[in-house]
């Protein structure tokens, strides 16, 4: 396995821009989590899909938000119309079928919101 | 309402000595339970998963316990290192294969 990525790992955008990131699971991975991370407090579960279906979305996830997994491999996150208070690390993490129990997190992608 | 508390400030110990790390939670009923460890500016990696159905796990020198009456699990390190120093984070699965509920952490520095 050579491990979860994600695109970008940083990320300053001004308030009111677009902005897209991108994740890479395990291969074979058919689970796939997104999560936001502000400092000092743990990951908060945003959204994950089972191959290209999204599953279940947290309330966190307003309507600016948007997150797809087209071919049931990589997937993106999208936030439109950015705001400071979107400013956080965004983390990845993927899961195998017969051991969906273990979560495998990338290194997350840090926006900073001006 | 639901909550998970680990400890709040920082552990400081000594190089060799166990670190043991709290997990508490109320209005949570996990079927698991799992353990990660954070480098700052990095994502969690994995560390020990316990079941509801488990006392204790081990892995080397780390040791797991999982109290579902006291609603509460324990993280040791034994024999700890400063290469231990990181953020540890508690987290709980509801159904397999779905999200975490993650505590906030506890930092941990173990001093030479």
């Amino acid at each position: 396995d050579t491990g979860v990525s994600q695109d970008p790992r940083h990320k300053i955008t001004k308030r009111g821009q677009n902005v897209t990131f991108r994740c890479d699971p395990i291969s074979e991975h058919n689970r796939l989590y997104w999560y936001r991370q502000t400092l000092g407090q743990g990951p908060e579960f945003l959204t994950y899909f089972q191959n290209e279906a999204q599953l279940e979305k947290s309330r966190l996830l307003s309507d600016r938000f948007s997150a797809e997994r087209p071919k049931g491999s990589f997937s993106t996150l999208e936030i439109q119309r950015t705001e400071q208070g979107d400013s956080a690390m965004y983390l990845c993490a993927s899961s195998r079928r017969l051991d969906t129990d273990t979560q495998y997190f990338g290194p997350g992608t840090r926006l900073t919101v001006l | 309402s639901q909550k998970i508390e680990q400890n709040s400030e920082a552990l400081n110990i000594q190089e060799g000595k166990t670190a043991t790390l709290t997990c508490n939670y109320t209005n949570y009923s996990p079927a698991y339970l799992q353990w990660y460890r954070q480098d700052p500016g990095r994502g969690p990696v994995f560390l020990l998963l316990i079941r509801e159905n488990e006392k204790e796990k081990r892995k080397e020198r780390l040791k797991v316990t999982f109290d579902t009456t006291l609603k509460q699990s324990l993280f040791h390190i034994t024999a700890s290192q400063p290469a231990d120093s990181a953020t540890y984070l508690c987290a709980l699965g509801m159904e397999y294969g779905n999200k975490l509920v993650f505590g906030a952490g506890t930092i941990l520095r173990v001093k030479s």
